[in-house]
């Protein structure tokens, strides 16, 4: 079956330091993948997204690419801000009669000033 | 536009009973995606309805249903609560198109004591 697998947190890091949530995913087919975030208390909010193969997402500084070779789609950001500090979902959907996003168990980020 | 309103934001019912919750989508989406979330089992995916149709189903029991209007308005119910329904619920919707990518409420905080 389809499945999504994070990496544990929670992750510290300094303001300004690089950062890597690494993702993994199990699907048949050609799902879309996705990455979320939630801050304290909220819903979640769409941080990026791609739909194939060697598709780049990116927003607000954050970056993932969809390597189908490597089923994997990591999160990256280059400096991050104490304001980054949240969880992070990585999910994927395929739109076969509907949708069934699955996500992962989520990776919760501190960003310490 | 604005965004995804879910209520009530809070609600404390006793075991036994029984709670609906509602979700407004954001106008122009048609699919409407419920989620429980809590800390033991992260994010799992209840139903998604499309044009007043269940089209995708997850793995919870019968004690959980959910309809959609002819305005995309979606509610969710509860019936015979268990402590272990005590949890964040969320409302997401969607285009229904093939992308995927969901827009979320704050969420409902069900107590059940």
């Amino acid at each position: 079956g389809n499945s999504v697998t994070q990496m544990e947190g929670p992750v510290t890091l300094s303001e300004e330091a690089f950062l890597t949530i690494n993702c993994t995913y199990t699907a048949t087919g050609y799902p879309s993948l996705f990455w979320y975030v939630q801050y304290p208390g909220e819903g979640l909010q769409l941080l990026l997204k791609a739909t194939k193969a060697d598709d780049k997402g990116s927003n607000k500084g954050f970056e993932a690419t969809y390597r189908k070779e490597t089923t994997s789609f990591h999160l990256e950001k280059g400096s991050v801000q104490v304001s980054d500090s949240a969880v992070y979902f990585c999910a994927l959907s395929r739109a076969t009669g509907g949708f069934k996003t699955i996500f992962g168990a989520g990776t919760r980020l501190f960003v310490k000033a | 536009k604005a965004g995804v309103t879910q209520t009530p934001r809070y609600l404390i019912k006793t075991r036994g009973q029984q709670v609906t919750l509602s979700c407004s989508p954001i106008s122009g989406h048609r699919s409407v995606s419920w989620y429980q979330q809590t800390p033991g089992q992260g994010l799992q995916f209840l139903f998604e309805y499309f044009s007043e149709t269940q089209r995708n189903k997850g793995n919870f029991p019968g004690r959980f249903s959910g309809r959609q209007f002819s305005n995309s308005r979606s509610e969710m119910n509860v019936s015979t609560l268990e402590l272990g329904d005590s949890a964040l619920y969320l409302c997401a919707s969607s285009l229904g198109g093939g992308l995927g990518e969901q827009y979320f409420g704050p969420g409902t905080r069900l107590t059940v004591t």
